[in-house]
């Protein structure tokens, strides 16, 4: 059974920095793009970022670039939201997803992690 | 940066049908754009519900149908049941940008 499970939100100041994971099973990670969504409270879903199966390709909204960073580690079947410069616009769900075609859709997402953005 | 438009909210009757559709900002959604289907309900995260236009998850039910209708994706629920309301939302993947849709919130009534 294919599970994601994210960790790491929080409640963090504006200007801080926060590490989400996302542990994978019951598939090859290794095989797979994933992405990470995020929904911000009572608003719709966004696209932040995917990264392909060896790490090689990175890709994000504009909004976030320059400072959140993908990454994963193939050995953990893990991967990771590095988030700076954190804004009170970045408050939101944030969601991983398996992305089987480098974009062209996703199937399996986890439960999610709240990241807050507050002084 | 594409702006992909959806039905605010639908409402349907149970055992009725609905389509919902999905419009880009920057022209007619084609099969390059690979759209896609997702169903969220309250506090959960989304379900895949279609790919590729048309192309269903093996855990989506037969009811959920995916095409492109006038140059738009559409979503196509025939013998809706009072478990489908939730929001519904549609994604594009033109050009190298993965945009999701505002969402459409379907009420069964």
């Amino acid at each position: 059974e294919v599970q994601l499970v994210e960790s790491g939100g929080g409640l963090v100041q504006p200007g801080g920095s926060l590490r989400l994971s996302c542990a994978a099973s019951g598939f090859t990670f290794s095989s797979y793009w994933m992405s990470w969504v995020r929904q911000a409270p009572g608003k719709g879903l966004e696209w932040v970022a995917n990264i392909k199966q060896a790490g090689s390709e990175k890709y994000y909204v504009d909004s976030v670039k320059g400072r959140f960073i993908i990454s994963r580690d193939n050995a953990k079947n893990s991967l990771y939201l590095q988030m700076n410069s954190l804004r009170a616009e970045d408050t939101a769900v944030y969601f991983c997803a398996r992305d089987p075609r480098g974009g062209q859709y996703f199937d399996y997402w986890g439960q999610g992690t709240l990241v807050t953005v507050s002084s | 940066q594409t702006v992909v438009t959806q039905e605010p909210s639908l409402t349907v009757s149970p055992g009725g049908t609905v389509t919902l559709t999905c419009a880009s900002s920057t022209g007619a959604v084609t099969s390059g754009c690979y759209p896609n289907w997702f169903q969220q309900k309250p506090g959960q995260a989304p379900r895949a519900l279609i790919y590729s236009i048309s192309n269903k998850h093996s855990w989506t039910p037969a009811r959920f149908s995916g095409s492109l209708l006038g140059g738009k994706a559409a979503l196509t629920l025939s013998g809706v049941q009072p478990e489908d309301e939730a929001e519904y939302y549609c994604l594009l993947y033109c050009g190298g940008a993965q945009v999701f849709g505002g969402g459409t919130k379907l009420t069964v009534l």
